[in-house]
């Protein structure tokens, strides 16, 4: 299985930039994922490393070290709409389930 | 646009009935997919995984008599909450990818039993 580590909760102003780190322990690795997630909604896929290094999508973007066991996602230029929780998952490559943490809170003020 | 369609969004039943909620893979053939569960103000819970043309796979703690999971086709499975109780009132949720794909999540089913 995979333990999967990110922060509860960050706050940040608006314009700002926000980093917000995930580690993970797995047994077999098939790709780290990140995605958003509003109050009442269905999770939204916002990126996905397999490889080492940096993804960009524009305002986000993602990173991953295999090696060390690391990701994080960098949200740039940041909208009140932002606040939302943002998962980091981990698919395991035997089945292809997706391990979650437990999310983090960001929340954008003006 | 959306790869992945759950349906309904919304259900509000009485204790006792049967509920069949359906995800459709749009653009992809989805040999597997997968059901979640998520309770306010926690993180998503694996309940499932579905194979198209054989059993599904539960996680541990999930009855399989309670949740019927069927994979008729490459595009859909079906979750049926039987009997639904009022503890089974969740959000749930699926989730497809095709090969070598990200994993995408339907809209998901809001469960509210009376």
């Amino acid at each position: 299985g995979q333990n999967i580590d990110q922060p509860t909760e960050m706050t940040a102003t608006e314009g700002a930039i926000v980093q917000i780190n995930c580690t993970y322990q797995t047994s077999g690795f098939n790709g780290l994922f990140w995605y958003q997630q509003h109050a009442g909604e269905a999770p939204t896929f916002l990126s996905y490393n397999v490889l080492d290094g940096l993804e960009e999508k524009g305002r986000f973007s993602s990173f991953l070290s295999r090696s060390k066991g690391y990701s994080y996602l960098l949200l740039k230029e940041l909208q009140m709409k932002d606040s939302a929780s943002y998962l980091c998952a981990v698919r395991d490559i035997n089945d292809y389930k997706l391990s979650f943490g437990a999310g983090t809170t960001v929340t954008v003020r003006a | 646009g959306a790869v992945v369609s759950q349906h309904p969004s919304w259900v509000i039943c009485k204790s006792g009935t049967s509920v069949k909620i359906e995800c459709r893979s749009l653009d992809f053939q989805a040999t597997t997919m997968f059901w979640y569960r998520q309770f306010p103000k926690q993180s998503l819970m694996l309940m499932a995984t579905s194979n198209e043309g054989s059993k599904a796979t539960y996680e541990q703690g999930v009855e399989k008599d309670k949740f019927l999971i069927n994979h008729a086709s490459l595009t859909l499975s079906t979750l049926t909450v039987t009997s639904a109780h009022p503890e089974d009132s969740s959000f749930y949720i699926c989730s497809a990818n095709g090969q070598n794909q990200p994993q995408h999540f339907g809209d998901g089913t809001r469960l509210s039993i009376l």
